[in-house]
């Protein structure tokens, strides 16, 4: 099965600044997703990203604060934009697998913003 | 009422013992169903994903599906210590392009 890989692994960041998630697997894919997984608590999917078309935002996620880009069939980025202490939490990223529905998790990025 | 719901714990069964893991889900036009096991500090894994009524087995891991009461669940013969983790039932969103709802999860501690 494919492999799905996420830089930074953690950061910390200073309020107000911007941070760039990188999701990358190891062959091509539909469609990738980004959570997000507050401490405790389940996950939220805040966008839907396909390859040639504009990342789909859940309600509550706005494309100002959580820009989505989406070059080509294996990569995304997820950029959290003028962070507070709110955005501190676990960013996922998942891809559709081959089967229905099935979502393959990469290993997440930690963000403390202080 | 939650689209997905879990009891979050933490369910504690002994060694060996039979761990049951239970999920409701609000909409009847859900088709998949899947469970994912996440230890602390790690992503979620898929382990289990059953489409149709009855039982699908793999493993130690069954998972059980009647779609008349909305009901899904998991069941872990055998359970080992490493069975420690959060699992989560996610069902897919009717119309809802390939996207997923995750309940908050049960926590499962078996101990020796």
């Amino acid at each position: 099965s494919a492999v799905i890989s996420q830089k930074p692994s953690r950061d910390i960041c200073q309020r107000g600044t911007s941070l760039t998630i990188q999701c990358q697997v190891d062959s091509q894919v539909t469609m990738m997703f980004w959570y997000r997984q507050q401490p405790g608590q389940s996950l939220t999917l805040i966008a839907t990203a396909n390859q040639g078309s504009e990342a789909t935002y859940e309600s509550g996620f706005v494309i100002d604060k959580f820009p989505i880009s989406r070059p080509n069939l294996t990569f995304s980025t997820l950029t959290v934009s003028n962070m507070s202490p709110e955005d501190s939490s676990i960013y996922l990223c998942s891809f559709l697998g081959q089967g229905v529905y099935e979502q393959y998790f990469g290993p997440g990025t930690r963000l403390t913003v202080t | 009422q939650k689209e997905v719901e879990q009891n979050s714990g933490p369910l504690s069964v002994p060694e060996g013992a039979i761990a049951s893991l239970n999920c409701t889900y609000s909409d009847r036009g859900s088709q998949s169903f899947f469970w994912y096991r996440q230890y602390s500090g790690k992503s979620p894994e898929l382990i289990m994903f059953i489409y149709s009524n009855g039982d699908k087995e793999d493993g130690r891991f069954t998972a059980q599906l009647n779609k008349a009461s909305q009901y899904v669940s998991l069941l872990i013969r055998d359970s080992q210590p490493s069975d420690s983790a959060t699992y989560l039932c996610a069902v897919n969103r009717p119309g809802g392009g390939n996207k997923l709802t995750f309940g908050t999860g049960t926590q499962l501690k078996v101990e020796l």
